[in-house]
């Protein structure tokens, strides 16, 4: 199994919709949940940060994290064309100076 | 607000040849991290730094590559002998924490074409 899966899109959502982002993960990357936007020729951003069963909300974006399912996710609310980007799940062990693991990425187009 | 910064941009080089990436960690930050991103694929993490040595590092990074603190505020990535496969971008990144608070944040990269 993967460590860090993702479907790769493209996703479509209509301006001003919720674009629902999702990644499955395997037992070894478990800890600690991130999600970065990555526009296309640049680096890794980091949008959000969860460590902890449950939703995480910063502005127009929530994540959310349900360890029995191996499940987390990026909710952006409102979406703007500005949010058409790739989006990285990443995870890790959690242990010290811990390599992210990433995903694919899921590319997000949002249309006007 | 701090920023990692990375140099050279864009660096071009013949087969064989040893290069050094150079990158400039947020200045309170104590962890750091290479990773590399081949054209189209994922972001792949090549080795994590603390304490002045090596805290974690892939099956990626082979003895062709090292990695040097040499002052307060480089952190450098050295290529030995490269492959035509060692094109790609390559990210630092740098992290105030280690554990779960690890929040890494990156650099704008560099391309690495080789020859």
């Amino acid at each position: 199994q993967k460590e860090v899966e993702q479907n790769s899109g493209p996703l479509s959502v209509p301006e001003g919709a919720i674009a629902s982002l999702n990644c499955t993960y395997s037992d070894r990357v478990s800890q600690s949940f991130f999600w970065y936007r990555q526009y296309s020729g640049k680096s890794p951003e980091l949008i959000m940060s969860i460590y902890s069963n449950g939703d995480k909300e910063d502005g127009r974006f929530t994540a959310q994290l349900n360890k029995a399912s191996q499940y987390v996710s990026l909710l952006i609310r409102d979406s703007q064309p500005s949010d058409s980007a790739t989006y990285l799940c990443a995870g890790t062990t959690g242990g010290g100076a811990d390599g992210l693991t990433f995903g694919k990425g899921t590319h997000l187009i949002i249309q006007p | 607000e701090p920023e990692v910064t990375q140099t050279p941009s864009h660096q071009v080089t013949q087969m064989g040849q040893e290069v050094i990436l150079r990158c400039v960690p947020i200045s309170n930050h104590l962890y750091f991290y290479w990773y590399r991103q081949i054209l189209g694929q994922k972001v792949e993490f090549l080795v994590s730094f603390y304490n002045n040595e090596i805290s974690e590092k892939s099956e990626i990074f082979d003895d062709q590559f090292s990695v040097e603190r040499p002052d307060g505020s480089n952190f450098t990535l050295k290529i030995r002998s490269t492959k035509l496969e060692d094109s790609a971008m390559y990210f630092c990144a740098s992290s105030e924490m280690g554990g779960e608070g690890n929040e890494q944040f990156f650099g704008p990269g560099t391309r690495l074409t080789v020859l």
